[in-house]
């Protein structure tokens, strides 16, 4: 399986900040990364598809970048609805595996 | 768009059967761009991919459950289901259907709300 490894395991930060997590797979992917989005009670949300491609209706303030093994994902400007869990997935190996995730709070 | 909606018991006694279903409105289930898949997320842990079928019912899953998972498909009903036999404690989760598009890096861009589904006798 491939492993992927997100840090930090969480992040206080208040709105305004510039929020960067990383992730990074044991083996190289090329851009096969994508980034959800959790809130609490809530499904997982797609945000980032192919390490920087940002899908249909998430606000700009969300990036990705990177490839190979090291990915990130920068919030340019956190909103109060962006305290969440960011969770990183592998689509390289057929045998998908998520990170650990990050959970942004409120500091 | 796409919506995707689990269904099952809340309650399943360890050593049996687990059984969900997903049902999908607003488009084709049998669409030959998307696969359909099942995540798991334990109380309090991070995601876990189950696996994913086609609507011609060609499956893929994941090594660590392989040996307990069966998938299907009723393209009549517009639904997909799980089968995860001999359950243990380690089994209890929210348990997600999603949509993965066959596009580039084949992202999960739709999901149920989830169900909760505890092992206990």
């Amino acid at each position: 399986d491939i492993q992927m490894t997100q840090s930090p395991s969480s992040r206080s930060a208040s709105v305004g900040d510039r929020v960067t997590i990383t992730c990074r797979a044991s083996q190289t992917i090329f851009r096969y990364l994508n980034w959800y989005q959790q809130r609490p009670g809530e499904a997982p949300k797609l945000l980032i598809y192919a390490a920087s491609s940002l899908q249909s209706g998430v606000p700009s303030r969300f990036s990705g970048s990177g490839s190979g093994t090291d990915f990130t994902l920068t919030i340019s400007s956190l909103q109060p609805e962006d305290f969440a869990t960011y969770y990183c997935q592998q689509s390289y190996s057929p045998a998908r595996t998520f990170g650990q995730g990050t959970k942004v709070d409120i500091k | 768009q796409l919506q995707l909606q689990e269904s099952g018991p809340g309650l399943v006694k360890p050593s049996e059967t687990l059984s969900l279903t997903c049902t999908v409105s607003g488009d084709s289930i049998s669409r030959s761009d998307y696969y359909w898949d099942w995540i798991r997320q334990p109380p309090g842990k991070e995601l876990e991919w189950i696996g994913s079928i086609f609507y011609t019912g060609t499956t893929s899953y994941n090594p660590s459950l392989k040996s307990r998972v069966t998938m299907s498909v009723d393209t009549s009903k517009s639904q997909f289901s799980l089968r995860l036999n001999s359950v243990t404690a380690a089994d209890t989760a929210v348990y997600y259907c999603a949509s993965q598009p066959m596009a580039v890096a084949k992202p999960l861009d739709f999901w149920g709300q989830g169900t909760l589904v505890t092992v206990s006798s």
